[in-house]
């Protein structure tokens, strides 16, 4: 267990309003990790962080947003979600004193877009 | 095209079988390589890490690196049908950076009993 949680759960929200979604750890870990993952397309990255007020984006970056003002929270914004943007998201991080990069990743939260 | 790739499956095989997933991938300058297991409804979870070619074992599981094929593979010895789950291909390391990694889309494992 990697200690982390993600809020909320499941969520279901209309077109064109914004949603956050949080990814909360307890261990004190650098990188944190944003991915959505989509029938036959895997996991792909959205946006990760390498530490307070330090992100990049992924592969898969339009219409999201990320923010680390803390290093134990890690939030992902939808500025105005789509259709297209309904998925199970993932949180994951990498664990200080890992071998190389292994990635332990957060329940996840299924967002709904109608 | 994708950099990550692995058969959909489904993958079924009976109990107590040897189950075999593999994977290819794309960048050569790939240096760490993983293997998940998901869970339906439920996150991945990691089961074998490797770095170096050649095998990697652990319990039931052994991980088969070849860099020069770029083909990276999990065998699960004695399958059961608890082991029935999607398996994860994860690539890292390379032109991507060290702390990102590129996920294939998954090969469903059925075991039956």
């Amino acid at each position: 267990d990697a200690g982390i949680t993600q809020s909320p759960r499941h969520k279901v929200t209309e077109t064109g309003t914004p949603v956050t979604l949080r990814c909360h750890q307890t261990e004190n870990h650098r990188y944190m990790y944003w991915y959505r993952q989509d029938p036959g397309h895997g996991l792909r990255l959205i946006h990760y962080s390498y530490g307070v007020k330090d992100t990049d984006k992924g592969e898969v970056s339009d219409g999201y947003s990320v923010s680390r003002s803390k290093t134990e929270d890690f939030l992902l914004t939808l500025e105005s979600a789509t259709s297209s943007q309904t998925s199970v998201y993932f949180c994951a991080i990498s664990k200080q004193g890992a071998t190389f990069n292994e990635q332990f990743f957060g329940p996840g939260t299924r967002l709904t877009v109608l | 095209q994708k950099e990550v790739e692995q058969n959909s499956g489904p993958l079924s095989v009976p109990e107590g079988a040897i189950a075999s997933l593999n994977c290819t991938y794309s960048d050569r300058g790939s240096q760490s390589f993983f293997w998940y297991r998901q869970y339906s409804g439920k996150s991945p979870e990691l089961i074998m890490s490797i770095y170096s070619n050649g095998d990697k074992e652990d319990g039931r599981f052994t991980a088969q690196l070849n860099k020069a094929s770029q083909y990276v593979s999990l065998l699960i010895r004695d399958s059961q049908p608890s082991d029935s789950a999607t398996y994860l291909c994860a690539v890292g390391g390379g032109s991507g950076g060290y702390n990102k990694l590129i996920f294939g889309a998954g090969t469903r494992l059925a075991v039956h009993p």
